[in-house]
């Protein structure tokens, strides 16, 4: 078990771009979320997946955000058209019940120029 | 909605003095509450917890204390070493919410001096 792993660990990119974030919970964890944490916050939730099922999204996440689970394995993040507002780190986290331990992956810092 | 604030920063302090980091809460039900520490360049580590009050959550020699009556939940180490540096984030996990996500402060870093 090598915890959660979030790639790339920095992504640069021109403002209009589209990117795409991965995250790989940890294994049997059915839980998993996004974050994004500003410099100087403490991260905000923008979506929770159990299994599949994406089942909350935070108003945060606007229209052009999406993410997806296939299988209930892996996550992506897709962010289109970025904005340098976007520029954060995004944080995924997984836990096996709502009752049990998060575990953060090192975060995707994204800075859009 | 559930929010968590925490004292402002940043917090400077010599090796071996006492610290404490005030965190208070607001919450619809009856969360969970969670210190969780970032090192530099590393994720997010889960410090120590504690699910209902007068629960008192203690690792590495630092405790906090689930007050229900205040609803706090401060942080305290009585000797900090110089590997403490680092941020601390206060979070609130409330089961009335969809798949209790965690609610976080703004954090405090803590930057300890030989």
């Amino acid at each position: 078990d090598t915890g959660v792993s979030q790639d790339p660990r920095h992504k640069i990119t021109k403002r209009g771009q589209n990117v795409t974030f991965r995250c790989d919970p940890i294994s049997e964890h059915n839980r998993l979320y996004w974050y994004r944490q500003t410099l100087g916050q403490g991260p905000e939730f923008l979506t929770y997946f159990q299994n599949e099922a994406q089942l909350e999204k935070s108003r945060l996440l606007s229209d052009r955000f999406s993410a997806e689970r296939p299988k209930g394995s892996f996550s992506t993040l897709e962010i289109q058209r970025t904005e340098q507002g976007d520029s954060a780190m995004y944080l995924c986290a997984s836990r096996y019940t709502e009752n049990t331990e998060a575990f953060f992956g090192q975060g995707t810092r994204l800075t859009v120029v | 909605g559930d929010s968590v604030t925490q004292m402002e920063g940043p917090v400077t302090l010599s090796e071996e003095a006492f610290l404490t980091i005030n965190c208070t809460y607001t919450a619809t039900g009856y969360p969970s509450l969670f210190w969780y520490v970032q090192y530099p360049g590393e994720g997010l580590q889960l410090l120590l917890k504690a699910t209902k009050a007068d629960d008192k959550g203690s690792n590495k020699g630092f405790e906090a204390t689930y007050r229900k009556e205040t609803t706090s939940f401060h942080l305290e180490k009585g000797s900090v070493q110089v590997s403490d540096s680092a941020v601390y984030f206060c979070a609130l996990s409330d089961q009335e919410t969809s798949g209790s996500r965690l609610t976080f402060g703004e954090g405090t870093q803590l930057t300890v001096n030989p």
